[in-house]
């Protein structure tokens, strides 16, 4: 059972345009989420989290949305730079767990062009 | 500032043989320490954490163990490797619950 779903497996968006990445999760235990951005052969790197009293969080170009009763949440990076090309991870927590387990999505592949 | 390092970047190894994957994180006490195996085309799945020395928990039954012997390093063991033990292995730590995890660059593991 895929608790946290990006259905998207690629996108592809022209430089200085929006990309808006998307994720479902269904567990309603969920109550915090993080982007993170993979390039090849590295580790994910933390981008932006959000905590479920919020439905907005942003860091310079990054801001993440969240629906809690869509159970939806989005990354959306304005202006997108040809450098954002990368593998894009969703994952999601439940507070009051003692382990801070992340349950992550596939990823979804962005490809900036130039 | 803290840093994690993972070794050897990349491991080829024929089945039946033992692994040995470690973890240090510098710049940091007491953190929280995980392993993730990403399969192909699937998302990262978490094998193992440790919220101290000695205390390792299993998430999935696999031919895989976990051990931390001190602090800040955490290793990833088998004694007979499986075709199916092929992936990218990630190790992670953070400093407290609901806190982001930071990543090691990871072990690309390709069983013969």
């Amino acid at each position: 059972d895929q608790q946290v779903k990006q259905n998207s497996p690629s996108l592809s968006v022209q430089e200085g345009r929006i990309s808006i990445l998307n994720c479902d999760y269904t567990n309603s235990m969920f109550d915090y989420f993080l982007w993170y951005k993979k390039y090849p052969a590295e580790g994910p790197t933390f981008l932006i989290s959000i905590s479920s009293i919020k439905d907005k969080n942003e860091d310079g170009r990054f801001t993440v949305f969240l629906n809690k009763s869509a159970k939806h949440l989005s990354l959306h990076i304005v202006p997108s730079q040809p450098g954002d090309s990368a593998v894009y991870f969703c994952a999601a927590s439940a507070r009051g767990g003692a382990t801070n387990k992340l349950i992550f999505g596939t990823g979804t592949l962005l490809a900036v062009q130039p | 500032s803290q840093t994690i390092h993972q070794w050897p970047a990349t491991l080829v190894q024929p089945v039946g043989s033992p692994l040995s994957l470690e973890c240090t994180v510098e710049g940091t006490s007491n953190p929280n320490l995980y392993w993730y195996r990403q399969a192909a085309g699937r998302g990262l799945q978490l094998l193992f954490y440790s919220v101290g020395i000695g205390q390792i928990s299993s998430e999935v039954p696999q031919n895989l163990s976990a051990s931390r012997p001190q602090d800040r390093q955490f290793i990833l063991s088998s004694k007979k490797l499986l075709l199916s033990d092929s992936g990218f292995y990630l190790c992670a730590w953070s400093r407290q619950v609901n806190q982001p995890q930071h990543f090691g660059d990871g072990t690309r593991l390709s069983i013969l």
